[in-house]
């Protein structure tokens, strides 16, 4: 069975930082590109960032480009996004997904940028 | 970016009745679009993948069609557990991006 397992989430100030991790398991992660994906609650879904299998090639959205770094650790089954400068509307719950159809999905981890 | 354009935000139904919601894309997708499921407090669940093929496992009251820039996902004999938001996404494209969602209410 697929999992996918999101861990890393909490309260942190703007300016801060924090590094969220998803840990796969049920299947062969290493062929499989990855996503981080936010929803603000009550609101609609948005792409945040992807990266491909071999982790050698990233993509993110313009509003955190420099800012957060999607990984990962094929070796360890896991997925990482590393969030630094934070802002007020980076708060959302952050899903990883799986492969260039989102066929599985995390159960998320919220982020919260408050002072 | 590929807008993706889902209508209707909202939607009002009764047990038993057929719903349609619709998403049209700002460019051509071919069939690069799936359909999700989304409950309170709960991760997206796949329901459509490739616009018209049922994800394994979803109740066949569940269709999608399309291709192109228009797509559509149909429930038939609405059951009480399909009260939930419903999004598409096509992936088509960098970015993938997402409909704006339509919250289905019990009427």
């Amino acid at each position: 069975e697929v999992q996918l397992v999101e861990s890393g989430g909490g309260l942190v100030q703007p300016g801060g930082s924090l590094r969220l991790s998803c840990a796969a398991s049920g299947f062969t992660f290493s062929s499989y590109w990855m996503h981080w994906v936010r929803q603000v609650p009550g609101k609609g879904l948005v792409w945040v960032s992807r990266i491909n299998s071999a982790g050698s090639s990233t993509s993110s959205v313009d509003s955190v480009k420099g800012r957060f770094t999607i990984s990962r650790d094929n070796a360890k089954n896991t997925l990482y996004l590393q969030m630094s400068s934070l802002r007020v509307e980076d708060t959302g719950v952050y899903y990883c997904a799986r492969g260039d159809r989102f066929d599985s999905w995390g159960q998320g981890t919220l982020v919260t940028v408050s002072s | 970016d590929i807008q993706m354009t889902q209508s209707p935000s909202s939607l009002s139904a009764s047990v038993g009745d057929r719903v349609t919601i619709t998403c049209r894309a700002s460019q051509g997708i071919r069939n690069d679009l799936g359909w999700y499921q989304q409950k309170p407090g709960k991760a997206p669940k796949r329901l459509i993948y490739a616009a018209s093929s049922l994800q394994s496992g979803v109740p066949s009251r569940f269709s999608g069609s399309g291709s192109g820039t228009e797509f559509t996902l149909t429930i038939t004999s609405l059951q009480p557990e399909d009260f939930a938001t419903y999004y598409c996404l096509q992936h088509n494209s960098n970015p993938p991006t997402f409909g704006q969602g339509t919250k289905l209410e019990i009427k």
